[in-house]
């Protein structure tokens, strides 16, 4: 089944303690993308990348960090979480040859304290 | 920058017609969406349109682009319960598929 898995889905953490959120799609796209959503906000891209060792900052990236050595994976990461990070993320993949469709991870609710 | 206007939340009864409605600011999207959240769960695509189109219909969804006014709707016929969700406007602008930006998301609950 195609799909974007995202882990955890939910997490609690610590103001300061490094963390890292996993994505992996089994579609062979080559974009994948990190947003959150907050209650009023709606998705705001954190970072994105169209290929491998190919990344880019998105609208709100300050904070998170990301890598792609890999097609299928896309991890995100926060060296050291602030309570302002708490948030529901989302990562996603799409491809030139659907480059209308998103396809989405069910999400990631994180809580920093 | 790009801007997606939505409005928060929105109730029907079930069996009526839903209209969520959409403002953009870039003039230069390719693709205007719509995408559905259900609770707990990521988003979903339901249904895209091209900048040259005006109208699009899909079943018992119906777009609406008016590309003057920057102004996208999304109809639902014979709305369900199952029609309640979060419902989406993005827009891919001049950054094409890489940089979509979304709206704030309409909630649409459905009365029975």
């Amino acid at each position: 089944e195609a799909q974007v898995t995202q882990n955890p889905r939910y997490l609690i953490t610590v103001t300061g303690k490094k963390l890292t959120v996993t994505c992996s799609q089994n579609m062979n796209h080559e974009y994948m993308s990190w947003y959150r959503q907050d209650p009023g906000l709606g998705l705001r891209q954190i970072y994105y990348s169209m290929n491998v060792e190919v990344t880019d900052k998105g609208d709100v990236p300050e904070g998170y960090k990301v890598s792609r050595k890999e097609k299928r994976n896309f991890p995100l990461i926060l060296e050291s979480p602030s309570p302002n990070q708490t948030s529901l993320y989302f990562c996603a993949s799409s491809s030139q040859a659907t480059n209308e469709k998103l396809f989405f991870g069910s999400g990631t609710q994180l809580s920093v304290l | 920058g790009e801007d997606v206007e939505q409005s928060l939340f929105l109730s029907v009864r079930e069996g009526d017609s839903s209209v969520i409605n959409c403002t953009y600011t870039d003039s230069s999207s390719t693709y205007l969406y719509w995408y559905k959240q259900e609770p707990g769960a990521g988003l979903q695509l339901l249904t895209y349109i091209f900048s040259n189109m005006d109208m699009k219909q899909d079943q018992r969804l119906t777009v609406l682009l008016n590309k003057k006014d920057k102004h996208l709707s999304l109809r639902i016929a014979d709305t369900q319960t199952g029609d309640s969700a979060i419902y989406f406007c993005a827009e891919n602008g001049s950054g094409g598929y890489q940089k979509v930006t979304f709206g704030t998301g309409t909630k649409l609950q459905v009365i029975p």
